[in-house]
C-alpha cells in the first residue's frame, strides 16, 4: 500500500536550519509530482511547495520562497524539503501529498498524504 | 494569487441532517477543485476532485458540484464519522490555495 512518511521535524531556534524527508513506498515515486503542505497549530492548510516528477519544475508559496528548497531524490524514493532562516511562523506541522496523476505537474489534487511531523520554531 | 473562501466556518448537525458547505473562488478555476475531510491529528483525506468526481472508497452521501468560482459540498445524511473539518482546495494554478475550513459539530 501507498505510504509516505515524513521525518526530520523538531524544535530550532529562529533563524537557524532544518531538512525535512519524506520516504515514499507502494508507488512508482519517480512518476508523480509531490508536495510539502503545512498546518500550523490549530490552523488551516498551507501549500508550501512542489516538485514535478522529474524534478525539473519547482513552485513555492510567497512565504517561503528564497528560504525553502524542495528537492528529491527518485534513486531513495524520497522527498525534501532544506528549510532555511526560519521564523516562528514557520511553526506547523508539515505534510508530503503525492499529486493524482501521473507525470502531471499541473491540475492534480493530492492523493496520498504521510503522518506529517512536527516543526518548532522556538528560542 | 487565487483566494478561496469557505461558508461556513463552523457548522452544527445532527445525525441524519442534510449539510451542505459552500466555496467561492476569486476567480474562475474551471473544475479544478477538491474537498478534503480532517480529523484531529490525522492527515486530509480526498474526498471530491474534479468539483464533483467522488473519490473511490468514499461513501455516495458525499457529492460536489459547482464549477467556474461557485462550488458545494453535501453530505446528504451525516453519519457520526463526518464529524470533521472539510477544506476546498484550487488546483487550477499556483500557488495552490485552501480554503479556511468549515468545523462540524455535533449539535
Amino acid at each position: 500500500q501507498v505510504q509516505l512518511v515524513e521525518s526530520g521535524g523538531g524544535v530550532v531556534q529562529p533563524g537557524r536550519s532544518l531538512r525535512l524527508s519524506c520516504a515514499a513506498s507502494g508507488f512508482t515515486f519517480r512518476s508523480y509530482g509531490i508536495h510539502w503542505v503545512r498546518q500550523a497549530p490549530g490552523k488551516g492548510l498551507e501549500w508550501v511547495a512542489v516538485i514535478s516528477y522529474d524534478g525539473s519544475t519547482k513552485y513555492y508559496a510567497d512565504s517561503v520562497k528564497g528560504r525553502f528548497t524542495i528537492s528529491r531524490d527518485n534513486s531513495k524514493n524520497t522527498l525534501y524539503l532544506q528549510m532555511n532562516s526560519l521564523r516562528a511562523e514557520d511553526t506547523a506541522v508539515y505534510y508530503c501529498a503525492n499529486d493524482y496523476y501521473e507525470s502531471s505537474a499541473y491540475h492534480s489534487p493530492f492523493d496520498y498524504w504521510g503522518q506529517g511531523t512536527l516543526v518548532t520554531v522556538s528560542s | 494569487d487565487i483566494q478561496m473562501t469557505q461558508s461556513p466556518s463552523t457548522l452544527s448537525a445532527s445525525v441524519g441532517d442534510r449539510v451542505t458547505i459552500t466555496c467561492r473562488a476569486s476567480q474562475s478555476i474551471s473544475s479544478w477543485l477538491a474537498w478534503y475531510q480532517q480529523t484531529p491529528g490525522k492527515a486530509p483525506k480526498l474526498l471530491i476532485y474534479k468539483a464533483s468526481s467522488l473519490e473511490g472508497g468514499v461513501p455516495s452521501r458525499f457529492s460536489g458540484s459547482g464549477s467556474g468560482t461557485e462550488f458545494t459540498l453535501t453530505i446528504s445524511s451525516l453519519q457520526p464519522d463526518d464529524f470533521a473539518t472539510y477544506y476546498c482546495q484550487q488546483y487550477n494554478s499556483y500557488p495552490l490555495t485552501f480554503g479556511g475550513g468549515t468545523k462540524i459539530k455535533i449539535k
